[in-house]
């Protein structure tokens, strides 16, 4: 089944404490991002990867990274996580050809105390 | 002001009703538009993708875009308690950065 996957589900983490959400897509799409989705602000872009090695700064970057040392992974990492990185995240990917839609993966609920 | 406005409801209507759902956005320079459903706790699913001005139909949903008024609609005839969800409008302002409205939240009373 084509898929984009993420783990953990649900977090819940302290102020400061490095942490790291993984993706996964296995439909071999070069094109990977990652979004916030918020209340009022709907889904905003954090970071977007066209293929392994390249990776770009979406909307809302700070506070975050991420790397693309495979095709099908992109990992977002929070090294300091803040309270106002408590949000629902959600992964995406698709082909690079322009206009593709993207598909997204369950979501992860990352609330940071 | 944002770049994609979409009234984000809540709309509630009985079941059997036809619903309207709308965008509007900015930048004229916006294209590819599309129309995802997000059921509570899920990650959005495409529904409608629409690249051209016009109407694009798909069972009981239809797209429509209007480029010269900046302006897009999603109809969803003969509505399913099942099409309660949230729907998202999302378009590119380039190739690779896609941005979305607010989502309205839709409930279809039995």
């Amino acid at each position: 089944e084509a898929q984009v996957t993420q783990n953990p589900r649900y977090l819940i983490t302290v102020t400061g404490k490095k942490l790291t959400v993984t993706c996964s897509q296995n439909m071999n799409h070069e094109y990977m991002s990652w979004y916030r989705q918020d209340p009022g602000l709907g889904l905003r872009q954090i970071y977007y990867s066209m293929n392994v090695e390249v990776t770009d700064k979406g909307d809302v970057p700070e506070g975050y990274k991420v790397s693309r040392k495979e095709k099908r992974n992109f990992p977002l990492i929070l090294e300091s996580p803040s309270p106002n990185q408590t949000s629902l995240y959600f992964c995406a990917s698709s082909s690079p050809l322009a206009g593709e839609p993207q598909y997204f993966g369950p979501g992860t609920r990352l609330l940071v105390l | 002001q944002k770049e994609v406005e979409q009234d984000p409801g809540p709309l509630s209507v009985p079941e059997g009703a036809i619903v309207s759902l709308n965008c509007t956005y900015s930048n004229s320079a916006f294209q590819y538009f599309m129309w995802y459903r997000q059921y509570s706790r899920k990650g959005p699913e495409l529904l409608m993708y629409t690249y051209s001005s016009g109407n694009k139909e798909d069972g009981r949903f239809t797209a429509q875009v209007d480029k010269s008024s900046k302006y897009i609609s999603l109809f969803i005839r003969d509505s399913q308690p099942s099409d309660s969800a949230t729907y998202l409008c999302a378009m590119f302002r380039t190739p690779q950065k896609l941005v979305f409205g607010q989502g309205t939240r839709l409930t279809i009373n039995p």
